[in-house]
């Protein structure tokens, strides 16, 4: 069975400190993997998306970055946090064009 | 561009009520359409989906019927529990996996 680990479960950051979240998937080969960020009451957005190592397409501008060192891991980071930051971020994966699974999420607070 | 509209932004039930809550998409072709439940601090699950017109998706109780003509996937249920309780979302698949998110509907239900 697939399994999708992320961490941390949930941070507390100041204002232009950098950041890391990182998330790993268990039992799929080359999945697609995906970034999504979800502000609180708010709907999923998704940010970024990869369908192999070493290739990542951003969807959304959030000065954010992403990367995919390997094939089941993704991470998603900043060197900058801004306020606008805070919010739920979710790792998801999905094969072959199917439904996306997702994880449990990191949330994330910036003051 | 493509997108997906939830009329009701909350919906408030007692236990046995029946439930719909209304989706309509704006996309050209056939994209998959999908109906997630999320529950509080946690990331989305996977309900269901469809991908033909007239095809019908079902889940736990929950079930929706993909209708090209009116570009609908409305989510019902016969007798909603409180376990019920959570936000739905209904998404579009618009290219390889990369999903379009609905504003999200909660669901309260009353005991």
């Amino acid at each position: 069975a697939q399994t999708i680990h992320q961490w941390p479960v949930a941070e507390i950051k100041a204002v232009g400190s950098p950041l890391s979240l990182g998330c790993t998937i268990k039992g799929k080969s080359s999945p697609n993997l995906y970034w999504y960020w979800q502000a609180t009451g708010g709907t999923l957005q998704q940010l970024f998306y990869s369908i192999t190592v070493g290739q990542v397409e951003s969807v959304v501008q959030l000065n954010l970055s992403a990367s995919r060192p390997k094939d089941d891991q993704f991470i998603l980071s900043t060197e900058k946090l801004l306020l606008s930051h805070s919010g739920f971020y979710l790792c998801a994966w999905s094969f072959q064009n199917t439904e996306v699974f997702f994880g449990k999420g990191t949330r994330l607070t910036v003051v | 561009g493509d997108s997906v509209t939830q009329t009701e932004g909350q919906v408030a039930l007692s236990e046995e009520d029946f439930l719909t809550i209304h989706c309509n998409y704006s996309a050209s072709g056939y994209p998959a359409l999908f109906w997630y439940v999320q529950y509080p601090g946690e990331g989305p699950q996977f309900l269901f989906r469809a991908s033909r017109d007239k095809e019908k998706g079902s889940s736990r109780g929950f079930e929706a019927t993909y209708d090209k003509g009116t570009t609908s996937f409305h989510l019902r249920k016969a007798s909603v529990q409180e376990s019920d309780s959570a936000v739905y979302y209904c998404a579009l698949n618009y290219n390889q996996g990369k999903l379009i998110f609905g504003q999200g509907t909660k669901l309260s239900i009353k005991p």
